[in-house]
């Protein structure tokens, strides 16, 4: 398995509180992603990375911020957490641009009440 | 119309059975196509490319029409431990995410 790390795996937070999921990867891989998953929809792309400073906005990063210092992490913020953010969110890793085979993380399950 | 169709099942069959899914994409530019399966709560994981020639891997077969935009999966002999979500995936720049299809293997 790919080494990524996602944290928290679990987190309940209240509405307009900021929150920040974090993922770490070991596999060196340039580009890193971040996801949402939700009952009736696909993976939806939130944020992407595609090198250390280096990021640009999916189709639903309403609400979301990204921030990537290192090869190695790539964080997602919740400026105001609101229950239409409530999902499981998943880190991505690839070696090549275009989103060639993906390796995703273990998840973070989100809850915003 | 979403960009990747799937019926999103469940599709429950017995042991041994084979099962067929498909999946539809509306952008005829888009350039590979993947499966990926998702176990109950879990990641997904890639579980095979589709290539324009069709490919087999194991109990596994995907097939791509480009013609009319669908790609498809074929399982023979099922597995209990096949129960679970598989989805479509097309890549256009990105990847673009069917929201899956649910087996039930019932013994």
């Amino acid at each position: 398995d790919a080494g990524i790390t996602q944290s928290p795996r679990h987190k309940v937070t209240e509405t307009g509180t900021p929150v920040t999921l974090r993922c770490h990867q070991t596999e060196n891989h340039r580009y890193m992603y971040w996801y949402r998953q939700d009952p009736g929809h696909g993976l939806r792309l939130i944020h992407y990375s595609y090198g250390v400073k280096d990021t640009d906005k999916g189709e639903v990063s309403d609400g979301y911020s990204v921030s990537r210092s290192k090869t190695e992490d790539f964080l997602l913020t919740l400026e105001s957490a609101t229950s239409s953010q409530t999902s499981v969110y998943f880190c991505a890793i690839s070696e090549r641009t275009g989103g060639y085979e993906q390796y995703f993380g273990p998840g973070t399950r989100l809850t915003v009440t | 119309r979403k960009e990747v169709e799937q019926d999103p099942g469940p599709f429950n069959v017995p042991e041994g059975a084979t099962v067929a899914f498909n999946c539809t994409y509306s952008n005829s530019a888009s350039q590979s196509f993947f499966w990926y399966r998702q176990d109950c709560r879990k990641e997904p994981k890639l579980l095979m490319s589709v290539y324009s020639s069709g490919n087999e891997d194991g109990r596994f077969t995907a097939q791509l029409n480009r013609a009319s935009q669908y790609i498809s999966l074929l399982i023979r002999d099922s597995k209990l431990s096949d129960s679970a979500t598989y989805l479509c995936v097309v890549r256009e720049g990105k990847l673009i995410f069917g929201q899956g299809t649910t087996l039930q293997v019932k013994p």
